[in-house]
């Protein structure tokens, strides 16, 4: 069965620094998304991507973030500079069309900002 | 401000019963309704969608939404040990190249074999 995949499971950086997330959406999908989440805390939209461009973003998605999808497969998240609050869950998930279809949820990367 | 509004649990139900978990949301302009399970430290899964009034079955699960009340819920009948996870109701819009989900804080669910 396909699935959304993400690298790394875990990422451990200092603050400052800059972090890029990679997820490989399910194939034949056209709608991408990151969301978080915060330890002890709901899962938060971030971003959602179409057509080689953002769609909507939340107020968490500031100047620091911004997403690419360099290839035909793979759509990344990259944190320019981090700061310790960014420390959380990053789900990739990936929706077929256009309509309600469901959203899949990758594995998620675990970031860890010290 | 988007809400959805579950309460944190844990609920905790004997192995073999019916789970009931609830969820409100603010929207009414939300079209498509989602629950997820999710284990801890693990990402969320999807359990079941509805989109129209009314009960929905699929397995063990039930899915009821009132779009009037603003409410929808999630029985698991025959509850199992492997059941026992957090359970995020989320709901999105319908069409658009957006529909992002908003998601509730879950409700933890604990089967007591």
């Amino acid at each position: 069965e396909p699935e959304v995949t993400q690298t790394p499971s875990h990422q451990v950086t200092q603050m400052g620094q800059e972090v890029i997330l990679r997820c490989v959406p399910i194939s034949n999908h056209l709608y991408f998304y990151w969301y978080r989440q915060i330890l002890g805390q709901k899962v938060e939209f971030l971003v959602s991507f179409y057509n080689n461009e953002i769609s909507e973003k939340s107020e968490i998605f500031d100047d620091q973030f911004s997403v690419e999808r360099p290839d035909g497969s793979n759509f990344t998240l990259k944190i320019r500079s981090t700061k310790l609050e960014d420390s959380a869950m990053y789900f990739c998930a990936s929706k077929a069309s256009g309509g309600a279809d469901t959203q899949y949820f990758g594995p998620g990367t675990r970031l860890t900002v010290l | 401000q988007k809400e959805v509004e579950q309460n944190s649990g844990p609920l905790s139900v004997p192995e073999g019963a019916i789970a009931s978990l609830n969820c409100t949301y603010s929207d009414r302009g939300s079209q498509s309704f989602f629950w997820y399970r999710q284990y801890s430290g693990k990402s969320p899964e999807l359990i079941m969608f509805i989109y129209s009034n009314g009960d929905k079955e699929d397995g063990r699960f039930t899915a009821q939404l009132n779009k009037a009340s603003q409410y929808v819920s999630l029985l698991i009948r025959d509850s199992q040990p492997s059941d026992s996870a957090t359970y995020l109701c989320a709901y999105g819009g319908y069409g658009g190249a957006t529909n992002k989900l908003i998601f509730g804080t879950g409700t933890l669910l604990a089967v007591q074999p």
